[in-house]
């Protein structure tokens, strides 16, 4: 079983609708999850981090964690063209003295016009 | 532009040469990282620097060596690489590796082996 799993994709939407990036987790003592942005071609770019169960929100994001399913999500509303990318869910683990994540492999996401 | 500045941004090399990848980084970060990254793949951890003390994934070759001049520079050794080694490579910092923090990364280096 892979430790961070999210479906590869692409997930396409319309503009302006609500795209929802699921990612599944198999250690149940991660406590930390980030979401990171990928342009084709480009470098990750952090969009934001949940550590507590529910919902965070961050401008057009939302980060929703459930730990008793292994679960996080990343809902864009509204939309853009420009949020065409690969996201990546990002889980932490400690080890060796250090929190390091263990990335899944990208939900590609089109948004077109 | 990013604040983790890697060179070069690209790099063809063949299978006898010896390069380098340089990473710096300004933030006052005190963990900094190097990661590989093949096509439509999530990235590979290569090594972690973090207060004064190189980490290494087992995994990876002996090819691959890093140095860490000081705090603030990340590089990266290459020597007798194979084309499976052609990849992007990702260096990233953070303000540490003892709690969670987030990645900045640097825009890569995009390696091909001939």
């Amino acid at each position: 079983q892979k430790e961070v799993e999210q479906n590869s994709g692409p997930l396409s939407v319309p503009e302006g609708a609500i795209a929802s990036l699921n990612c599944t987790y198999s250690d149940r003592v991660s406590q930390s999850f980030f979401w990171y942005r990928q342009y084709s071609g480009k470098s990750p770019e952090l969009i934001m981090s949940i550590y507590s169960n529910g919902d965070k929100e961050d401008g057009r994001f939302t980060a929703q964690l459930n730990k008793a399913s292994q679960y996080v999500s990343l809902l864009i509303r509204d939309s853009q063209p420009s949020d065409s990318a690969t996201y990546l869910c990002a889980v932490y683990r400690h080890t060796g003295g250090s929190y390091i994540p263990t990335f899944g492999r990208g939900t590609s996401l089109i948004v077109h016009p | 532009d990013t604040e983790v500045t890697q060179t070069p941004k690209h790099l063809v090399m063949g299978m006898t040469n010896k390069k380098s990848l340089k990473c710096e980084q300004h933030m006052g970060h005190r963990a900094m990282y190097w990661y590989k990254q093949k096509a439509k793949k999530p990235p590979e951890l290569m090594f972690v620097y973090s207060y004064e003390k190189l980490s290494i994934n087992e995994s990876v070759p002996s090819r691959f060596s890093p140095e860490c001049p000081n705090s603030s520079l990340l590089n990266l050794h290459l020597h007798a690489l194979q084309p499976e080694d052609s990849a992007l490579y990702l260096c990233a910092s953070s303000q540490g590796a003892r709690e969670v923090y987030g990645y900045t990364f640097g825009s890569g280096t995009r390696l091909t082996v001939v």
